[in-house]
């Protein structure tokens, strides 16, 4: 069975402050791995994604990194308009033919001005 | 351009009613997944449809239901509600089956 691990479950930086959210997975064959940002009440928002080891991408003061069992999101110097939750997913082969997502409970960041 | 959109956005109901939500794909999607996502947990896989036919089921009870017309467009049914039902309820749109997924703002649901 896919499984997802975020960590921590809740971060607070002060503005400025670098940090990473980590996202360990335990799949049998990853197909992809995404990032979304949520706010509360709201739908995720799509922020990255991520095919093989090695590979990385960029996104303003956000950046993401993956390994053959983990992903990093790695917040540069954040501002208050960062605070989220930040959600992890895996998309990977299964029985049958859907390509669904499993996610991780996310990571809660607030920056404090 | 217009993203996912959901209705109702919110939604009370008592036990044993039945609902219905509606998710409306990003043009030229033709794959809709569904999720619930009760708080604090990440979403959960319900349903995905893809060219209007189901591609898989998540771990949920035969009262959810779904369908995808032929405009893409598709709808969740949930019969019998429970307490337990009370999420929020996701919809994803992506132009195949495997790419990435867009969310809609959901449908917040509460069981009384």
């Amino acid at each position: 069975e896919d499984q997802v691990t975020q960590s921590p479950e809740a971060l607070r930086l002060q503005e400025g402050e670098s940090s990473s959210l980590n996202c360990s997975y335990t799949v049998s064959g990853l197909r992809g791995l995404f990032w979304y940002r949520q706010d509360p009440g709201k739908g995720p928002e799509f922020l990255f994604t991520l095919y093989s080891a090695g590979e990385e991408k960029e996104k303003e003061r956000l950046k993401a990194t993956l390994t053959k069992k983990e992903s990093f999101l790695h917040i540069t110097a954040p501002k208050p308009e960062d605070s989220a939750t930040y959600l992890c997913a895996v998309q990977a082969p299964t029985s049958g033919s859907a390509r669904q997502l499993t996610f991780g409970s996310g990571t809660q960041l607030t920056v404090l001005p | 351009d217009a993203g996912v959109t959901q209705s109702p956005t919110h939604l009370i109901k008592t036990r044993g009613q039945h609902v219905t939500l509606r998710c409306s794909p990003i043009s030229g999607h033709k794959s809709v997944s569904w999720y619930q996502q009760v708080l604090g947990q990440g979403p959960q896989f319900i349903f995905q449809y893809y060219e209007k036919e189901e591609r898989g089921r998540g771990n949920f009870p035969d009262r959810f239901s779904a369908r995808q017309f032929p405009n893409y467009s598709s709808e969740l049914n949930v019969n019998a509600l429970l307490l337990g039902d009370s999420a929020l309820y996701l919809c994803a749109s992506s132009s195949r089956r495997e790419e990435t997924q867009y969310f809609g703002p959901g449908t917040r649901l509460l069981v009384l």
